[in-house]
């Protein structure tokens, strides 16, 4: 069955960098992209962009331009999410979802909360 | 970018009730346009996609319809396990970033 899990949850300073990962498994990774979504403590859902699992192709939301880097490795079927420059209003927990038609499997969640 | 709205921001309704949830695009989607269910403390769930085709094991009383710009989610008859946030997306090819609408609380009357 299609899984994405990712990595635990992170406590950074200010000014500093996380980095998410997604393992995916129960399908042929480079067939699909993997999204980005985060969510702010009691807030809505937020789209931070977009990765092709099949050739690295991004796009990044506007809001996060010059501070997030999507990537994957193929070999080892996960993406990660690499996000600079933290700051106390980018605690959220960070989803990633396999791109399909619409999102139509996500990972568990991952909190990372930045403090000062 | 694309603003997606949804209303209402709440609603307050009882089980067996017939529930509509609005979202409208700042400029046409045509149907690429996505509805989830989010419970507290969990990932989104994907309900229905491509306006009106239901995801696999999701209960046929979901609906969805529309087109270009104004989109519903129907729930036939609220059950206790639909209550729920709800969150549209449209997921235009070419036309990233995917936005979210603000999100729908439906909660017990």
């Amino acid at each position: 069955q299609v899984q994405l899990v990712q990595s635990g949850a992170e406590v950074k300073k200010s000014g500093a960098s996380v980095k998410v990962s997604c393992k995916a498994s129960g399908y042929t990774f480079t067939s699909y992209g993997i999204s980005w979504v985060r969510q702010a403590p009691g807030q809505g859902l937020e789209w931070m962009g977009w990765i092709s699992a099949n050739n690295g192709n991004t796009f990044y939301g506007q809001k996060f331009q010059g501070r997030v880097t999507m990537t994957t490795d193929t070999f080892r079927s996960t993406a990660y999410l690499e996000l600079r420059s933290l700051r106390s209003d980018d605690t959220a927990v960070y989803y990633c979802a396999r791109s399909a038609m619409a999102d139509d499997y996500w990972g568990q969640g991952t909190l990372v909360t930045v403090s000062s | 970018d694309i603003q997606m709205t949804q209303s209402p921001s709440t609603l307050s309704a009882s089980v067996g009730d017939r529930v509509t949830i609005t979202c409208r695009a700042s400029q046409s989607v045509t149907r690429w346009l996505a509805w989830y269910q989010q419970k507290p403390g969990r990932a989104p769930k994907l309900l229905i996609y491509k306006t009106s085709t239901l995801e696999s094991g999701v209960p046929s009383r979901f609906s969805g319809s529309g087109s270009g710009t104004e989109f519903t989610l129907t729930i036939s008859r609220l059950q206790p396990d639909d209550f729920a946030t709800y969150y549209c997306q449209q997921y235009k090819s070419h036309s990233m970033p995917w936005t979210f609408g603000q999100g729908t609380k439906v909660e017990i009357k």
